[in-house]
């Protein structure tokens, strides 16, 4: 199994300030790799595959990059509707794992 | 646009089968995957396992021997079965759509269901 790692655990963040988040994966998983959003009670909502695609309707602030065992998620300049939980899962191997998430929070 | 709905009992006795259905609104079963994903309460989530139109199944292999993913296409619904259900199998269900990238044999999800609250307690 594909361990996904995302660091860190917690980002405190002032709104319109840049956010990097991290995404780690235990061996290569070429650039089958996707971030999720999830809002407080929310359903999770796709941001970004095959590593630096965005999904339809996501804002150009979001960008992803990386590829093998290194991935980065950029927020360029936070907005409030993205303080939340976003994490990051390989669907090159099975099963599907996903990174334990970074809570992007209001500093 | 599609749509996924979900539906199934939420309150289960230890040794019980976990049995959900999700439908698909609006949308073709045929060139997906279809998936099932859980949230225990305030954790993470872990991907169960998928099926395709071709009945192909991919389970996680720490849940396989108690899990099955079975489709009725003609409903345009997939379900999960989950057996022998103990208090760590509490958790939000939720069933997705996974679109296939850009070589067509990887997939990724794309489409979430908006989940199913699942608590076994005696």
């Amino acid at each position: 199994e594909i361990v996904m790692t995302q660091s860190p655990a917690t980002l405190s963040v002032s709104p319109g300030e840049r956010a990097t988040l991290s995404c780690r994966a235990s061996q290569s998983v070429s650039s089958n790799l996707a971030w999720y959003q999830q809002r407080p009670g929310q359903t999770p909502r796709l941001l970004i595959s095959s590593a630096s695609t965005r999904a339809t309707g996501i804002p150009a602030r979001f960008s992803g990059s990386g590829s093998g065992t290194e991935f980065t998620l950029t927020i360029s300049s936070l907005q409030s509707e993205d303080f939340a939980i976003y994490y990051c899962q390989q669907y090159n191997n099975w099963p599907k794992t996903f990174g334990q998430g970074t809570k992007v929070e209001i500093k | 646009q599609v749509q996924l709905q979900q539906w199934g009992a939420g309150l289960l006795k230890p040794s019980e089968t976990l049995s959900l259905t999700c439908g698909i609104y609006a949308g073709p079963f045929s060139g997906y995957y279809w998936s099932w994903i859980r949230q225990p309460p305030g954790k993470g989530l872990e991907w169960i396992g998928e099926i395709n139109q071709g009945g192909i199944t991919n389970y996680n292999p720490s849940l396989k021997s108690r899990v099955t993913i079975s489709a009725d296409t003609s409903k345009n619904q997939f379900s999960l079965r989950l057996t022998s259900v103990t208090a760590a199998d509490t958790a939000v269900y939720y069933c997705a759509r996974e679109h296939p990238g850009p070589n067509f044999y990887y997939f990724y999800i794309d489409v979430w269901g908006r989940g199913t609250t699942v608590t076994v307690s005696s």
